[in-house]
């Protein structure tokens, strides 16, 4: 059984960090992509960014770019979110989702349950 | 950036109708790259439906998605009451990838 658990999610204050991890089992990780996507109160999902496999490349929104960061380590099973330089509206449950295919473009097919980040003073 | 716009906001039905919800994209998306998830509250989203009309595994035939170009729908046949909660498209052919902001479906 597929299974992803992200952890790392707090309340943090304007321009702290925080790193997410999830950590997954029930397939062989390092033959996926892998992404992280979130959800803001009021809003729809976000994508957040990609990792492909052996982090060979890492693909971010722009809404982050520069400030976050994606990272694997497959002799873990674990993806990794570090968040620098943290804003109010990134205020949202992060969740790691993996791709479904092992290449090429395709959907979502296994999330975790989520982490929440709060970001205020 | 392909912005995907749903509708309605909300969705208010009995169990046992039909659903017909809505998503329109800002340019024309290949049918092989969209997809529709369900989240219940508190829980992770599911993929319901992907390359526009293919069911996921295990998601029953109640559900079925269609469409083409810039308009793609997603029909829940018979409304059970677990189908009560909400649900987003997704265009994953064009990048980045992105996500409609949801559609509510609720007990009238």
């Amino acid at each position: 059984e597929v299974q992803l658990v992200e952890s790392g999610g707090d309340l943090v204050q304007p321009g702290g960090s925080l790193r997410l991890s999830c950590a997954a089992s029930g397939f062989t990780f390092s033959s996926y992509a892998m992404s992280w996507v979130r959800l803001a109160p009021g809003k729809g999902l976000e994508w957040v960014s990609t990792i492909l496999k052996s982090g060979s490349a890492t693909y971010l929104a722009d809404s982050v770019k520069g400030r976050f960061t994606v990272s694997r380590d497959d002799s873990k099973n674990t993806l990794y979110l570090q968040m620098n330089s943290l804003r109010a509206d990134d205020t949202a449950i992060y969740y790691c989702a993996k791709k479904a295919l092992t290449s090429g473009f395709c959907p979502l097919d296994y999330w975790g349950q989520g982490t929440l980040v709060a970001v205020s003073s | 950036e392909i912005v995907l716009t749903q509708s309605p906001g909300t969705l208010s039905l009995s169990p046992g109708e039909r659903a017909t919800l809505s998503c329109r994209a800002s340019q024309s998306i290949s049918s092989s790259y969209f997809a529709w998830y369900q989240q219940k509250p508190g829980q992770a989203p599911r993929l319901l439906i992907y390359a526009t009309s293919t069911r996921a595994t295990g998601i029953p035939d109640r559900f079925s998605g269609s469409g083409s170009g810039t308009d793609f729908t997603l029909t829940i046949s018979r409304l059970e009451p677990e189908d009560f909660v909400v649900y987003y498209c997704h265009q994953y052919g064009n990048p980045p990838q992105t996500f409609g902001q949801g559609t509510k479906v609720e007990v009238k």
